[in-house]
């Protein structure tokens, strides 16, 4: 496809329960952003790839948080033990350029996770 | 915690008039993004103002940049109700990622 696609769109877990989020960025895309956003608040930076590398992750809330991008494509974003502050929309944006120096972000449709 | 503040957090205009919004945020910045959000079609970029660019105009979207009260407005003229929206400014500060404020939603009435 031509945009940013994220699956699923929708995902309840029980609290404990281990989720795995995933991400298809446009391709030829070098860089790739995961980002966290609670109910009527703005987007939180969770963890930057480019290519395969992760270069940033000093947005993940916990250890329970885990993100990897293998071949520099294609991403996952796992969340072990989830627990109720976990729920929230989650954010997948793709970008040509190197970070998000100069270059729009194009974000996915989310992933609306709840914890119940 | 967030780098950007949006005012109003809410603004309700009939269709045809023209939108503001405010940002400000606190540290220097490399460039200033404004995206568009609703529940139809996510997270929109609109526009990318440099930090050595004062204005920049895409359709009737119109953003300006004081880089000395660390501050940007967003302004949509003529406004339609398909502008109807969350709007968002994000700050890059430097290489990995955007911050964005808490966003100011705009309710557009026909």
């Amino acid at each position: 496809g031509a945009g940013v696609s994220q699956s699923p769109r929708y995902k309840v877990a029980k609290r404990g329960q281990d989720v795995a989020l995933r991400c298809d960025p446009i391709s030829g895309h070098v860089s790739l952003f995961w980002y966290q956003q609670a109910l009527g608040q703005g987007p939180e930076f969770l963890t930057y790839f480019q290519n395969e590398a992760q270069l940033d992750k000093s947005g993940l809330p916990s250890d329970r948080f885990f993100a990897e991008r293998p071949e520099g494509s294609v991403s996952t974003l796992k969340i072990q033990r989830t627990q109720q502050e976990d729920s929230a929309v989650y954010l997948c944006a793709s970008s040509s350029g190197q970070g998000a120096r100069y270059t729009e972000a194009f974000f996915g449709q989310g992933t609306r996770l709840t914890v119940v | 915690s967030q780098q950007g503040e949006e005012d109003p957090q809410a603004l309700s205009i009939q269709e045809g008039e023209n939108a503001t919004m405010n940002c400000s945020y606190k540290t220097s910045i490399n460039n200033l993004q404004w995206y568009r959000q609703n529940s139809g079609r996510g997270l929109v970029h609109l526009i990318l103002i440099r930090s050595n660019e004062r204005e920049k105009h895409s359709g009737r979207l119109r953003v300006t940049l004081d880089t000395s009260k660390k501050s940007s407005s967003l302004l949509i003229t003529a406004s339609r109700a398909a502008d109807t929206a969350s709007y968002f400014c994000a700050t890059e500060l430097g290489g990995n990622k955007l911050t964005f404020g808490g966003g100011t939603r705009v309710l557009v009435k026909p």
